[in-house]
């Protein structure tokens, strides 16, 4: 079953750094990109960037250069995400999400909330 | 930046009415554009990708059009289960964008 599934919620405060991982299943995880998006609190989605499991490399939207750095495992299929120095407005579901090669997300992650408390 | 326009904002509908929703992108870029349905709680499910290619899996009365700026995702026959939030999303070119969202609700 092609399916990719997420760490659990955190709450972390203002000024710390929160990483969230996402495991990959029942596909060849080096075969496709893994895309982050968040969703605030009624609101619309946001993309943070992209990783390319083969080899590791990265683009990241330019509001999150320097905050945000994604990575990856290929041992155990599973791509990361680590979002720093958090403010009130990071709190969000952060998504993973698996790209086809025309750039659509055709699977994701069930979210993981992500709580900032000041 | 692409920016992604959508509207309306919301449309309420009936069982079986014919709603379009309508994504206007700030600069053109061909066909690179996807349509998601949200339901509260739930991540985005794909829906149509390159404008106008159905997803495996998805009923063929959601259809998409469209080229360079301006795109619509038609659901020919509204049914219970499509009452969500769409959007569209383009993948031209990074960063990629998507638009504010079209909430469906119930008339």
């Amino acid at each position: 079953q092609v399916q990719l599934v997420q760490s659990g919620a955190e709450v972390k405060k203002s000024g710390a750094s929160v990483k969230v991982s996402c495991k990959a299943s029942g596909y060849i995880f080096t075969g496709h990109y893994i895309h982050w998006v968040r969703q605030a609190p009624g609101q619309g989605l946001e993309w943070l960037g992209w990783i390319n499991p083969n080899n590791g490399g990265t683009y990241y939207a330019p509001m999150f250069l320097g905050r945000v750095t994604m990575t990856r495992d290929s041992s155990i299929s599973t791509a990361f995400m680590e979002l720093s120095n958090l403010r009130s407005d990071d709190a969000a579901v952060y998504y993973c999400a698996r790209s086809m090669k025309n750039g659509a997300f055709d699977m994701w992650g069930q979210g993981t909330m992500v709580t900032v408390s000041s | 930046d692409i920016h992604m326009t959508q509207s309306p904002s919301s449309v309420s509908a009936s069982v079986r009415d014919r709603v379009t929703i309508t994504c206007r992108a700030s600069q053109g870029m061909s066909s690179w554009l996807a349509w998601y349905q949200q339901k509260p709680g739930k991540a985005p499910n794909l829906l149509i990708y390159k404008a106008s290619s159905l997803q495996s899996g998805v009923p063929s009365r959601f259809s998409g059009s469209g080229s360079g700026t301006n795109f619509t995702l038609t659901i020919s026959s509204l049914q219970p289960e499509d009452f969500a939030t769409y959007f569209c999303q383009q993948t031209n070119s990074f960063p990629f964008t998507f638009g504010p969202g079209t909430r469906v609700d119930i008339k």
